[in-house]
This record gives C-alpha cells, sequence and structure tokens, in this order.
C-alpha cells in the first residue's frame, strides 16, 4: 500500500490565519480525498482531488474556505482559510491505491487548534 | 446512498471473538462493503472489504447474507490492542464509499 507524508503534524495558528496542509504520497495516485475529523467524531469528507481539475466539494464545504492544489500525481495540499476556533479539528488526507478493491491509505492527520 | 448503521459502541474481553454488525439496507447492486479501524491520533486503516457471502484475511472475516442488507465484521480472539473505532462504509465506483458513518468504538478490557 501507499505511504503518505502529512504535514504538519500539528499546528496552532491564531484566528483569522491560514493555514496550508501537505500531503505526499510515495507512489502515483489518481484520487486523494481530504477529510476533517472533530474530536470523538467520525470523518467528513471535504473534498476530492484529482490531478488536472478542480476539486469536487462536498456539501458545507466551499472552495474559498478550503482551496485545495493538486499540482501532480503525488503531492496535494488543502489550505484552512480565515480560520476560527469552529476549524479546530483533525485533517486528514487518503488516497486510493491499486483499485478499490483494496481500500483506501489514510495519512495520520494535521491536528489544528485555532485560538 | 447507502447509509450505514452501526452500534455506537461494544465492549469485549481478550481472546473472546467480537462481531460487529453494520445494517446497510439501501445497499446498491454495485457496491462493496469496507471495514476500517482506527486507533487514537491515527488515520484509518482498512481491514477488509467484501461483495457477498464470506471474505477472510488475516487480520478478520467479513459475513455477508444473501440480501446483502448487512455486514458482520468477525474478529478472533481480540486482544487489548484491537480497541479502536471500527468503520463499515458501503459504496461502488464513486465517492459515495468515502462517506463514513458513526463507527463502533470497541474496547477490549483485561
Amino acid at each position: 500500500s501507499a505511504v503518505i507524508s502529512q504535514k504538519p503534524s500539528r499546528d496552532i495558528c491564531q484566528r483569522g490565519t491560514s493555514l496550508t496542509i501537505q500531503c505526499q504520497v510515495d507512489s502515483q495516485v489518481t484520487m486523494m480525498f481530504w477529510y476533517r475529523q472533530q474530536p470523538g467524531q467520525s470523518l467528513t469528507l471535504i473534498a476530492t482531488a484529482n490531478q488536472g481539475s478542480e476539486a469536487t466539494y462536498e456539501s458545507g464545504f466551499v472552495i474559498d474556505k478550503f482551496p485545495i492544489s493538486r499540482p501532480n500525481l503525488t503531492f496535494s495540499t488543502l489550505t484552512v482559510s480565515n480560520m476560527s476556533p469552529e476549524d479546530s479539528s483533525i485533517y486528514l488526507c487518503s488516497v486510493e491505491v491499486q483499485g478499490r478493491r483494496n481500500g483506501y491509505t489514510f495519512g495520520s492527520g494535521t491536528r489544528l487548534t485555532v485560538v | 446512498l447507502a447509509k450505514t448503521t452501526q452500534p455506537i459502541s461494544m465492549d469485549s474481553y481478550e481472546g473472546q471473538e467480537v462481531n460487529i454488525t453494520c445494517s446497510h439496507n439501501n445497499i446498491a447492486t454495485n457496491d462493496y462493503i469496507t471495514w476500517y479501524q482506527q486507533f487514537p491520533s491515527q488515520g484509518p486503516r482498512f481491514i477488509i472489504q467484501g461483495y457477498k457471502t464470506k471474505v477472510t484475511n488475516e487480520v478478520a472475516s467479513l459475513f455477508i447474507p444473501a440480501d446483502r442488507k448487512s455486514s458482520t465484521l468477525s474478529l478472533p480472539r481480540v486482544s487489548l490492542s484491537d480497541t479502536a473505532v471500527y468503520y463499515c462504509l458501503v459504496g461502488g465506483n464513486n465517492n459515495n464509499d468515502m462517506r463514513f458513518g458513526a463507527g463502533t468504538r470497541l474496547t477490549v478490557k483485561p
């Protein structure tokens, strides 16, 4: 399976600022996904990022707030813009490797605290 | 979109077999059933996937009845390290299978 490096692992940010989270995969993948997980809760899909096209956002998430880049088949970034304390959460990236029959691989996440 | 329903939590003891059932009444014909395990401060980890009948790997077994409206993840002889949240996902060739339900928090006691 793929190995995902997600950076930073954690950060504490001031409200009103932005944070860019990086997701690096050790192999080329077509689809990458970004999730948010609040403490003690399940994962919520933010968007799907395919190389060469604009990201597809889920209901409740907009590009202005969570811009995503996907410059190549091994890398993606998620920016959390104009942060507020409500954005405090864990953000995870995920990739599909070798077809859906083998499931998806997740990064270890970025724990974001907005103060 | 096939919605899944799982028990919120389960308790077990070391060495016991644990069965976690997931209901997915409106599963579509091309949907697969996938289970993930998540430990604190880690991303979910793929456990097993199936379409019908029974699937077994080195970690778990997955039982799917003929109507496919439910599935049961079976963990043989659990240990303390199996304490985690287990998620059941249902989906096919689109992003539906990437939407997580509430999950089941399994606590294994000594």
